[in-house]
C-alpha cells in the first residue's frame, strides 16, 4: 500500500533555531517527492520537488534531502522566522499512475515562537 | 502565486441545504482536483477531471458532484448537505496530468454544515 508518514507530528521552536522535518513513504513506483507549505486556512505551496536521481534540493532556507534507497526524506530549515509557522506536507508521486496520482502524508504542524 | 481561486473561502449552512464551491484558473491547466482535508489529516482526491466534459471520482468516495464545462470552471455541488460534509475542501490544477506535473492549490473552502 502506497502511503507517506511524516515525523514529529508538530513541533515547537524559538526563532533563529533550526529544525528538520522527517518523511518515510513506501509510494511504488517512485517518480518525484515535493514538500509543501501549508499556512492555516490557505493551500499548499511547493517548496521542494526531487526526483530519483536528486538527493538535495535547495529553496532558500529550506533544504530538502533524499534518500531514495531507503525511501525517506528531510526538510531541514534554516534560522527559522515567525512566518515559517505552517504546516509542511511531503508529497509523493509515483510512475505507475498516468493520473499523476499524489499520495500525502499528514503533514508536521511548526509553530515558531518569538 | 498561484492563478486558481476558491469561492466562498468559508460557508456555515444547514442540514439539507444544497450547496456549490466554486473552482477557477486562468492558467489554461487541463487537469483539475477536488480534495478534502480535515484538520491533522492527510488530503484525499475526491473528484479529477482531465479535461472539458471528464470528470471522474477520486480515492475517497465522495457525495458531491462536479462538472466541466469550460476548461476554466470546475465547480463541486452537494445536493443535501450534511455534517459528515464538515471539512475543508481544496481545488487544484496541473497543465498535465502525468506524475511529473505540479498540482497548484487554490486558498480552500472551509464548509461546515450545522
Amino acid at each position: 500500500k502506497n502511503q507517506v508518514e511524516q515525523s514529529p507530528q508538530s513541533l515547537i521552536i524559538l526563532e533563529g533555531k533550526n529544525c528538520t522535518l522527517q518523511c518515510n513513504y513506501t509510494v511504488s513506483p517512485f517518480s518525484n517527492l515535493r514538500w509543501y507549505k501549508q499556512d492555516t486556512g490557505r493551500g499548499p505551496v511547493s517548496l521542494t520537488i526531487m526526483t530519483f536521481s536528486e538527493n538535495t534540493k535547495s529553496n532558500g532556507r529550506y533544504t530538502a534531502t533524499l534518500d531514495a534507497d531507503t525511501k525517506q526524506s528531510s526538510l531541514h530549515i534554516t534560522a527559522s522566522q515567525l512566518s515559517d509557522s505552517a504546516s509542511y506536507i511531503c508529497v509523493v508521486s509515483d510512475r505507475g499512475s498516468t493520473l499523476g496520482r499524489l499520495y500525502f502524508g499528514r503533514g508536521t504542524q511548526l509553530t515558531v515562537w518569538p | 502565486e498561484a492563478d486558481i481561486y476558491q469561492t466562498p473561502r468559508y460557508l456555515v449552512i444547514g442540514t439539507g441545504k444544497k450547496i456549490t464551491l466554486e473552482c477557477s484558473q486562468t492558467m489554461g491547466h487541463d487537469k483539475m482536483y477536488w480534495y478534502q482535508q480535515d484538520p491533522g489529516m492527510e488530503l484525499h482526491l475526491i473528484h479529477y477531471s482531465y479535461g472539458v466534459n471528464s470528470t471522474e471520482k477520486g480515492d475517497l468516495s465522495s457525495e458531491s458532484t462536479v462538472s466541466r464545462i469550460r476548461t476554466e470552471h470546475f465547480p463541486l455541488t452537494l445536493e443535501s448537505a450534511r455534517p459528515s460534509h464538515t471539512s475543508q475542501y481544496l481545488c487544484a490544477s496541473s497543465v498535465g496530468g502525468n506524475h511529473r506535473n505540479e498540482q497548484y492549490f487554490g486558498p480552500g473552502t472551509r464548509l461546515t454544515v450545522t
